[in-house]
């Protein structure tokens, strides 16, 4: 069954704010990943975070995990409009599979 | 660009006709992974694949759905007396080693059943 549901459903913000989504899962997990997909292209990877780490930095990106309350959150600081798209987080349901939510549309205006 | 590939990008079949979908790993990819995507939803696991073998196909319709990985070529994707409710984006994805490592996806398929 899915694991990951992100939150909220869809995100509009101005070029320059920064975007929080949230991503809450069901049983453990190894790792958590999150995913941008813009529209009708394929998902790229964009950071994995261990079950053993609590915070991680990627460019513009931070990603928190709080595996006690079975939640991570994705942070986009200074937004543009080049990071309009869906973004998606996954975790390891088992060694090889990966369960995706249905994700965060996120639209940055000009 | 040694990145997934996928072919065709759009596929157009009448109900009861035959899809056939293509994926070439990522150069020294081994793994393969396909998924379904259908509007406004995220990802489903469809099928695991290793160089000619089926590791798990738990996502994977038991009937008129198929898939392979030979030895040489593309991992094929086969869906056989398509159905209207077959119509959604298919992602092949692969990595190069077995494992909860990050995926590479190709830009997918997008399969429409008239």
């Amino acid at each position: 069954s899915q694991q990951g549901e992100e939150d909220p459903q869809a995100l509009s913000i101005q070029e320059g704010e920064n975007a929080t989504m949230n991503c809450s899962y069901k049983t453990s997990i190894n790792n958590l990943q999150w995913y941008r997909q813009n529209s009708g292209r394929g998902l790229v990877h964009l950071i994995l975070i261990r079950s053993n780490e609590r915070e991680k930095h990627s460019g513009r990106l931070r990603v928190t995990l709080d595996t006690s309350k079975k939640s991570s959150s994705l942070l986009i600081t200074a937004s543009r409009a080049a990071d309009t798209a869906s973004y998606f987080c996954a975790t390891d349901f088992n060694d090889y599979k990966l369960s995706f939510g249905a994700g965060t549309t996120v639209t940055v205006r000009a | 660009n040694a990145g997934v590939m996928q072919n065709p990008r759009h596929l157009v079949r009448r109900r009861g006709q035959e899809a056939r979908l293509r994926c070439s790993p990522m150069k020294g990819h081994s793994h393969v992974y396909w998924y379904r995507q259908l509007p406004e939803e995220g990802l489903k696991f469809m099928v695991y694949l290793q160089k000619e073998n089926i590791i798990d196909e738990s996502g994977m319709p038991k009937e008129r759905f198929s898939a392979e990985f030979p030895k040489e070529g593309p991992s094929i994707l086969r869906i056989q007396q398509v159905v209207r409710g077959d119509s959604a984006a298919y992602f092949c994805a692969s990595s190069g080693a077995r494992g909860r490592e990050k995926l590479f996806f190709g830009s997918g398929t997008q399969l429409s059943v008239l």
